[in-house]
């Protein structure tokens, strides 16, 4: 299974963007970049995904480096109800997803 | 539309006792995984399921066991309950096990073993 790594915690403020990176230098040509996050209690909730070219949705943006051994989730305005823990998961065959232990995004208002 | 349902969302076993979790997919999902997330830690892939077949299994032993439901729905059941199960279990659907494809889990089972 292809690891991703990501910071243990960030810190952003309230009302400004948030870039979240994340590295998979060992990223298959046929794996999705997933990004979920989580708050404590609760499942996972989906935030976005993307194979090779940038992506956008309501909630965040994924921006996919050229070679894809590198990806950042960009929140464009940070509240209080985006502080979680953030994953990066690669998904390959089958759609299974190998969470690692994401990074703890810190919103100050 | 009904997102990812689980049940029960809290139950307590005993040490040795079985215990069975169920699961109903997103509406127009057919495929089911389930994972395991211990306290402070991310979680565990422990099987998908997909046309009522064990399509892909994590690293968890033989007491982990599963079944799929013609109409999609999922359980879960863990044999000889050991105190290193307590944890949430989360369950997770999807349309098709494909790679593209957005994955939607539940809120969770909280099981405690004592």
């Amino acid at each position: 299974d292809a690891k991703t790594t990501q910071p243990n915690s960030m810190e952003s403020n309230e009302e400004e963007p948030v870039h979240l990176p994340c590295n998979h230098s060992t990223i298959s040509g046929t794996d999705y970049i997933h990004w979920y996050r989580q708050l404590p209690s609760q499942g996972p909730e989906y935030v976005i995904h993307g194979l090779t070219s940038n992506v956008n949705n309501r909630m965040a943006s994924l921006a996919i480096a050229e070679d894809r051994k590198s990806s950042t989730l960009i929140l464009h305005r940070a509240t209080l109800r985006d502080a979680a823990v953030y994953y990066c998961i690669l998904a390959g065959y089958g759609n299974k997803l190998v969470f690692g232990a994401g990074t703890i995004l810190r919103v100050k208002s | 539309d009904a997102g990812v349902t689980q049940s029960p969302t809290h139950l307590i076993k005993t040490r040795g006792q079985q215990v069975t979790l169920r699961c109903s997919p997103k509406s127009g999902h057919d495929t089911v995984s389930w994972y395991q997330q211990a306290l402070g830690q991310g979680p565990q892939f422990i099987f998908q399921y997909y046309e009522e077949e064990e399509r892909q299994r994590g690293n968890f032993p033989d007491r982990f066991s599963g079944h799929q439901f013609p109409n999609y729905s999922s359980e879960l059941n863990v044999n000889a309950l050991l105190l290193g199960d307590s944890a949430l279990y989360l369950c997770a659907s999807s349309l098709l096990p494909s790679s593209g494809n957005t994955i939607y889990f539940g809120e969770g089972s909280w099981l405690t073993v004592v």
